[in-house]
């Protein structure tokens, strides 16, 4: 149980091109979402977290409007990354949290890694 | 002071043998900790997530919680080369969003 996808699960863009990430918990409910971003050999920081039906929160220095998130279902969370540019270039993990459990457990995506160039 | 700390490693470990991984938290507050494995080029999966206070085992894992010192560690008994990977502590941070704080992680290489 408590398995999340993602997919692509790796994507080479031009640069000023979107990308989309899909993040689908296959076998739970997640109100809540998460999406974080690694970079070669440092750990996870958090970029927003997602929640069905309504705004996503984003973390100190995450541009909103350079990371679209959209949490339309109770199973599918969406990370766009508009106009993409070679420094976004990075591993993009997201995570979901079983909403008919109490604990604060995330369970974690395959991650996408992301290319632009 | 981070909120999470984790000595980076890398800590060597011949096979057959004991790892202990060492976590330090700030907020007094927090409620839920949670290790995590990363191999490289992977995403974290979970191995252990511990509450009360004392000890937690789980096969060759135990977890171990102390509040008033605010120290969690994770022990891996009988270390085999696949547990070679980065161990990520997470520690909840209590509000609205319940999100995750995570350490840098520490790097275990298991020698055979």
């Amino acid at each position: 149980g408590a398995v999340v996808s993602q997919h692509p699960s790796r994507v080479i863009c031009k640069s000023g091109t979107s990308v989309k990430i899909e993040c689908r918990s296959l076998d739970f409910q997640a109100t809540t979402m998460f999406w974080y971003r690694q970079f070669p050999k440092q750990s996870l920081m958090l970029m927003a977290t997602s929640n069905e039906g309504s705004k996503a929160t984003y973390e100190q220095g995450v541009e909103k409007d350079k990371f679209l998130i959209n949490h339309a279902s109770l199973t599918l969370s969406t990370l766009t990354v508009t106009s993409a540019h070679p420094e976004d270039s990075s591993f993009y993990i997201c995570s979901a949290r079983d909403s008919e459990k109490s604990t604060d457990t995330q369970y974690f995506g395959p991650g996408t890694r992301l290319t632009v160039l | 002071q981070k909120e999470v700390e984790q000595n980076s490693g890398p800590l060597s470990v011949p096979e057959g043998a004991i790892a202990s991984l060492n976590c330090t938290y700030s907020d007094r507050v927090s409620q839920s900790f949670f290790w995590y494995r990363q191999y490289s080029g992977k995403s974290p999966e979970l191995i252990m997530s511990i509450y009360s206070n004392g000890d937690k085992e789980d096969g060759r894992f135990t977890a171990q919680l102390n509040k008033a010192s605010q120290y969690v560690s994770l022990l891996i008994r009988d270390s085999q080369p696949s547990d070679s990977a980065t161990y990520l502590c997470a520690v909840n941070v209590r509000g609205a969003t319940n999100k995750l704080i995570f350490g840098t992680g520490t790097l275990l290489a298991v020698q055979p």
